[in-house]
């Protein structure tokens, strides 16, 4: 069965340190992955998402990058972390499918201080 | 463009009561997915259903069912019964392609 690793589950990082936020995903092939932030516990906002390795789409500008290093791996980064980047960052991955379900990872809760 | 709304911001029931979710989209595309999510306090964001363009029939699943209507571009969530562990955030998403458009969420509050 396909699982979907995220984490860490907490951070907490001061004003302009870097951030390296890494999901794998197991049981599946070229999944589809993307990279979602809730702010306020409320709305998802789409950040990154990927069709392959070496393939990214950004979907909003930021100080917010997104890598793609192995089919199944996705990595979030920043130089330099905002104290607007606080949020719940969520790692997804769908099949390469169309009108396939969206997976979710568990989130992981960034403070920025 | 692709949109989803989710005009009811937060939703207080009490316990039995049957409470509906609304969702409305818009999108151009002929051939697209719809789905719900329930995202309990935990925050990992569960699977609820998917339905496709084609496919109008209401669906029901236990105290859930979902009433899609492509007429008036909407997909709703009708929970019946509802119980306190029903309590949580519910996103309605539209997909078409490999991208997924997420509503603005209901926030639900079952009162024992």
């Amino acid at each position: 069965s396909q699982t979907i690793h995220q984490w860490p589950a907490t951070l907490v990082q001061p004003v302009g340190s870097p951030l390296s936020l890494e999901c794998t995903v197991e049981g599946t092939s070229n999944p589809n992955l993307y990279w979602y932030r809730q702010a306020a516990g409320r709305g998802l906002q789409l950040l990154f998402y990927s069709v392959g390795i070496g393939q990214i789409s950004s979907e909003v500008p930021q100080n917010l990058s997104a890598s793609r290093p192995q089919d199944r791996q996705f990595i979030l980064s920043s130089k330099k972390l905002l104290l607007s980047d606080s949020g719940f960052y969520l790692c997804a991955w769908s099949p390469e499918t169309r009108g396939g379900k969206l997976f979710f990872g568990s989130g992981t809760q960034l403070s920025v201080l | 463009a692709q949109k989803v709304t989710q005009a009811q911001t937060e939703i207080s029931v009490v316990e039995k009561e049957d409470v509906t979710l609304d969702c409305v989209y818009e999108t151009r595309d002929t051939t697209y997915y719809l789905f719900w999510y329930k995202q309990p306090p935990s925050g990992e964001l569960v699977f609820l259903i998917r339905r496709n363009s084609f496919d109008e029939q209401n669906e029901i699943s236990g105290r859930y069912s979902w009433n899609f209507q492509k007429s008036t571009s909407s997909f709703n969530f009708t929970i019946t019964a509802s119980q306190v562990v029903d309590s949580a955030v519910y996103f309605c998403a539209l997909s078409t392609g490999n991208q997924f458009y997420f509503g603005t969420g209901t926030s639900l509050t079952v009162i024992p």
